[in-house]
């Protein structure tokens, strides 16, 4: 059964402290490895996509990487609007369904 | 343009009692999915429909059912309703197996 797992469930940081996430994952024929970003009481955000080990795909002050095993979010000198529950999924098969981790909650103090 | 529609936000229910949840994708996309959001279990599947047809369904039992309207509209209906079904329902629109996007979600209390 495919297995996806986040670590850690919890991650407090200094603003300016950089760090990363990480998501391990267990899958028969991935599609596709995908991050979402989760504030309180909304939907999950949409931030990267990556489709093959050796993949990197950055956006402002995050940066994913792949892996055959796993992938990681690389957090370069947060701000505390950077606060979140950082998700991670996986999609394999014919359709769009994903399976996600548990999640990161990430916490940035000023 | 027009993101994910969930309707409505909240919704407080009693159990025994039946539900329907309405979800409007972005314009263009024909992939609808639905999950179930709980503290304890996470992110869960529920079911995917594609061009009116349920292409994929997660392990729920059959209370859960879902339906696509010609539009991409969609609908899940959750009948005899437990205690355990209150979460936050996400439904998440796609073109054909690319990204998903969410919207905010219906959350359901059952009491």
């Amino acid at each position: 059964e495919d297995q996806v797992t986040q670590s850690p469930e919890a991650l407090r940081l200094q603003e300016g402290e950089s760090s990363s996430l990480n998501c391990s994952y267990t899958v028969s024929g991935l599609r596709g490895l995908f991050w979402y970003r989760q504030d309180p009481g909304k939907g999950p955000e949409f931030l990267f996509t990556l489709y093959s080990a050796g993949e990197e795909k950055e956006k402002e002050r995050l940066k994913a990487t792949l892996t055959k095993k796993e992938s990681f979010l690389h957090i370069t000198a947060p701000k505390p609007e950077d606060s979140a529950t950082y998700l991670c999924a996986v999609q394999a098969g014919g359709g769009n369904d994903m399976r996600f981790g548990a999640g990161t909650r990430l916490t940035v103090k000023p | 343009k027009a993101g994910v529609t969930q309707t409505p936000r909240y919704l407080i229910k009693t159990r025994g009692q039946q539900v329907t949840l309405s979800c409007s994708p972005i314009s263009g996309h024909r992939s609808v999915s639905w999950y179930q959001q709980t503290p304890g279990q996470g992110l869960q599947f529920l079911f995917e429909y594609f061009s009116e047809t349920q292409r994929n369904k997660g392990n729920f039992p059959g209370r859960f059912s879902g339906r696509q309207f010609s539009n991409s509209r969609s609908e899940m209906n959750v009948s005899t309703l437990e205690l355990g079904d209150s979460a936050l329902y996400l439904c998440a629109s796609s073109s054909n197996r690319e990204e998903a996007f969410f919207g905010q979600g219906t959350r359901l209390t059952v009491v």
